[in-house]
Order: C-alpha cells, then sequence, then structure tokens
C-alpha cells in the first residue's frame, strides 16, 4: 500500500526552538517525498524534495529509507513558520500522496 | 513567478445540479491535475491529465466526474449530479514533466446544499 502517516495534528513550539515535524510512508521502490506549505489562506507551496537535497528557509529533510521516514526540520523556529505543513509521496501513477497534515504554530 | 489560477474561489450549488470548476494551468506546463479535500481529511488525488487524455484517475473519479481542456489555457473538472458528498476544496496542479514538481492553485471550495 502506498501510504503517508503525519502522526502530529499539531504541533506547538516556542519562537528560536527546534522543531521537527513527523513522516512516515509505505513504498514499495523508490520513493520520491515531497514537503508542501500552506500559510494561512494561500495555496499549498512546494517546500522541497528529497531529491533536490537543499535548505529551504532554514527546513531540511533527510530521507531514511530503513525508517522509511521523511521528517522535517528546523533548528530554529521563527514566527512566520506557522503554518500548515504536508508530507507527500508520489505514487506510481505520478500523483501525489498525501498525508493528513501538521499545523505548525509558533508562539512568539 | 507564474501561477495556477482557479475560478470561482466559492462555489455554491444545489444537490443535484451540474458543476464547473475551472482551472488555468502554468502555461508551458503539460501535465494537469485535479485533487479533492474534504474538511478535516487529507488532499487525495482524483486525475491526471496529459496530451488531451486523463492519464490516471483515483476511484473517487467514477462517472459523475469529467475533465477537459476545451481551449489551449483552461482545464475544467465538471461534477454532472452533485451530491452533498462532494463539498470540498478542490485544488488544481500543473506540471512541466511527470517528474517535475506539482504546482497548485489555490482552491475551489464547492459548497453542495
Amino acid at each position: 500500500a502506498q501510504r503517508v502517516t503525519q502522526p502530529e495534528k499539531l504541533l506547538s513550539v516556542f519562537k528560536g526552538a527546534p522543531v521537527e515535524l513527523k513522516c512516515n510512508y509505505s513504498y514499495s521502490g523508490s520513493p520520491e517525498l515531497f514537503w508542501y506549505v500552506q500559510y494561512s489562506r494561500q495555496r499549498l507551496q512546494l517546500l522541497l524534495r528529497h531529491i533536490s537535497r537543499e535548505s529551504i528557509k532554514g527546513f531540511t529533510a533527510d530521507l531514511n529509507k530503513g525508517e522509511t521516514s521523511f521528517h522535517l526540520k528546523k533548528p530554529f523556529a521563527q514566527e512566520e513558520d506557522s503554518a500548515m505543513y504536508y508530507c507527500a509521496l508520489k505514487g506510481s501513477q505520478g500523483n501525489l500522496i498525501f498525508g493528513k497534515g501538521t499545523k505548525l504554530s509558533v508562539k512568539p | 513567478e507564474p501561477e495556477v489560477t482557479q475560478t470561482p474561489s466559492h462555489q455554491v450549488t444545489q444537490m443535484g445540479q451540474e458543476v464547473i470548476l475551472r482551472c488555468v494551468p502554468i502555461s508551458n506546463h503539460l501535465y494537469f491535475y485535479w485533487y479533492r479535500q474534504i474538511l478535516g481529511q487529507k488532499v487525495e488525488f482524483l486525475v491526471s491529465f496529459y496530451n488531451n487524455e486523463i492519464s490516471e484517475k483515483s476511484e473517487i473519479f467514477d462517472d459523475q466526474f469529467s475533465v477537459e481542456r476545451p481551449d489551449g489555457s483552461n482545464f475544467t473538472l465538471k461534477i454532472r449530479s452533485t451530491k452533498l458528498e462532494d463539498s470540498a476544496m478542490y485544488f488544481c496542479a500543473s506540471s512541466e514533466t511527470r517528474a517535475q514538481p506539482q504546482h497548485f492553485g489555490d482552491g475551489t471550495r464547492l459548497s453542495i446544499l
């Protein structure tokens, strides 16, 4: 089965604290994973993809095939990071399979 | 930066009526997608479209749904006879190739009364 699990519905941290948004996947074959972000009243935006191995807005994510995880991390959260974060897996049909999303709230 | 645009932003329709949701993908993109998100649930894939035909569809995309690219710019999703459970946010996305990331529109909120 092709599936993405984001176990936390809501994650609340203080500004400057480290943040980790969890994502686990189920996929037979070589997975392609993404993180999308949705700021308040805005569209889903691509944050990063694992094959790029880049850091966007201070966020990084490493694919761990042994643990079937693609957790999103940032060492020092900022208030403007508050948003919904969706982990997504590219399915065998080319479609995206999304997790339920995690709402990140960064408090001042 | 080019964007996917969707109209209308909110559509209210009586149950049983037909509804057409419109999308203008990014101009050099060749792959088009529709997703939906029922309130409180995850974003779900409906259909992908390439070279003027459906390339993949999910089990949600039954005979009530159809897609069309009526001209060189628009990509539409039609629901023939809407049901209460069709109420959701509908997102259009496009990508340059199958391998490139998908870019999403703002979505259309469909409310069925």
